[in-house]
Order: structure tokens, then sequence, then C-alpha cells
């Protein structure tokens, strides 16, 4: 069974307020990453890394931040969170060798901006 | 651009076998997944093809036609607990990121 965290779990907050999402993973994994996907829909790659040191822009990356300090840790930051940012959020990881280099998913984060 | 297709909604009954479709045209291909997805659950991992064929895992199987750009996957003796949604999603290159259809909800019935 995977070991990947998310917290919180659900989240409700006012507009213009700073964010950070938490991931931890404890696998050991070099690959991370950060979706968003509301109900119905495909998930959306927001940021991605490859690890430490090391993090790349997904397809909805302009209005959020992440960091790779640790190999287990890979937080995101929405630094003004609005409405349209409400939406539930995944943290994913893989291993850098293995077949078929298959994600791990986070419980997610379902967040609410009023 | 890439786009992923699959049908919004499945209708099966339980014991039965249902077939999800997905189709794919994508400017790289390095192989193809299947994650289920449980209402208001994350993702979970359930096969991939890189090569034409078919995989068979238990219940389920997948399909893959690299020329057609064309995969399904294939569920046996349906359970209710198998009401989920059904991913599929392409890895594009070797960097390891995906590009996800928008799933398909397959919806069990008695």
């Amino acid at each position: 069974e995977a070991d990947i965290y998310q917290t919180p779990r659900y989240l409700v907050i006012g507009t213009g307020k700073k964010i950070t999402l938490e991931c931890s993973q404890t696998m050991g994994h070099d690959k991370m990453y950060w979706y968003q996907q509301d109900p119905g829909m495909e998930l959306h790659l927001i940021h991605y890394s490859y690890g430490v040191n090391s993090t790349e822009k997904g397809d909805l990356s302009s209005e959020s931040t992440v960091s790779r300090i640790r190999t287990e840790h890979f937080p995101l930051t929405l630094e003004s969170a609005r409405p349209s940012h409400t939406s539930q959020y995944l943290c994913a990881s893989s291993p850098r060798t293995g077949n078929p280099y298959e994600q791990y998913f986070g419980p997610g984060t379902r967040l609410t901006v009023t | 651009g890439q786009n992923i297709d699959q049908p919004t909604e499945m209708t099966a009954t339980e014991g039965a076998i249902v077939q999800i479709n997905c189709t794919y045209q994508t400017s790289g291909f390095n192989g193809l997944f299947w994650y289920q997805q449980h209402a208001g659950e994350a993702p979970t991992f359930l096969s991939y093809n890189v090569l034409d064929g078919l995989e068979e895992k238990g219940r389920f199987s997948s399909f893959l036609s690299r020329s057609k750009g064309y995969s399904y996957l294939l569920l046996k003796e349906l359970q209710m607990k198998d009401s989920a949604s059904y991913l599929c999603a392409v890895q594009m290159d070797s960097n390891y990121q995906l590009i996800w259809g928008a799933g398909t909800k397959l919806i069990i019935k008695p």
C-alpha cells in the first residue's frame, strides 16, 4: 500500500489568503506531482519534481509555487487564493526505476475558496 | 494538441462484462495507463500497456493498439464495488508526465 499523505484533507478559506497544501511520502520516490481535478473532469498537472531542488511547471502552474527541499516533502503554495481555485488537489509520487512508473496518489485536499 | 477520448458514462449489470474504450492523439507515446477512481477518492493504478496486445490481470484486462491510437479496459464478472470512474492516461515521453482523459463513470446495477 502506498504511503503518501496530504494535509489538510478539507479546507475552506477566504479570497486573498495565502495557503500551503502539504504532501509527504515515505517511499523514497524521486518523482512527485501535483494535480488539480474538478468533479468529472480530467486531472491537470500543476507542478512536478524529479528530485531534490528540481521543480517544473505543468499546465496550470501560473498561480502557485512548489518547493522540493527534501525527497519526502513537496508542498504547494497559493499566494492569493481565489474562488477559481476551488477544486480537489491531488499529490502523487513515482519511483525512479521500476516498471511501469506507476504513480501513487495521496487522498487529496478538497479546497473551497469563498 | 493532445487529446484523449473516453465515453462519459456507462451502465452495466452485476456479473456481466463491460468494455471501456479510450482513443488518443498525442505527439508522443511511451505507454498507456488505466486507473480506477472511486467517488471522492484518489486514483489507483490498474494496468499499463506499452506494447500492442492484451494484458490480463485477474478480472481486468487491458488492450492496446498503438497504430490505431486505441485502448480498452475489459472488466469481467462485474461486482457492485466496480462502480467507479476509469481513467485512461498516456505517458507521452520518458519524462513520466501523463496526459489524462476525463474518465468514464461506470455504474453497476444489480
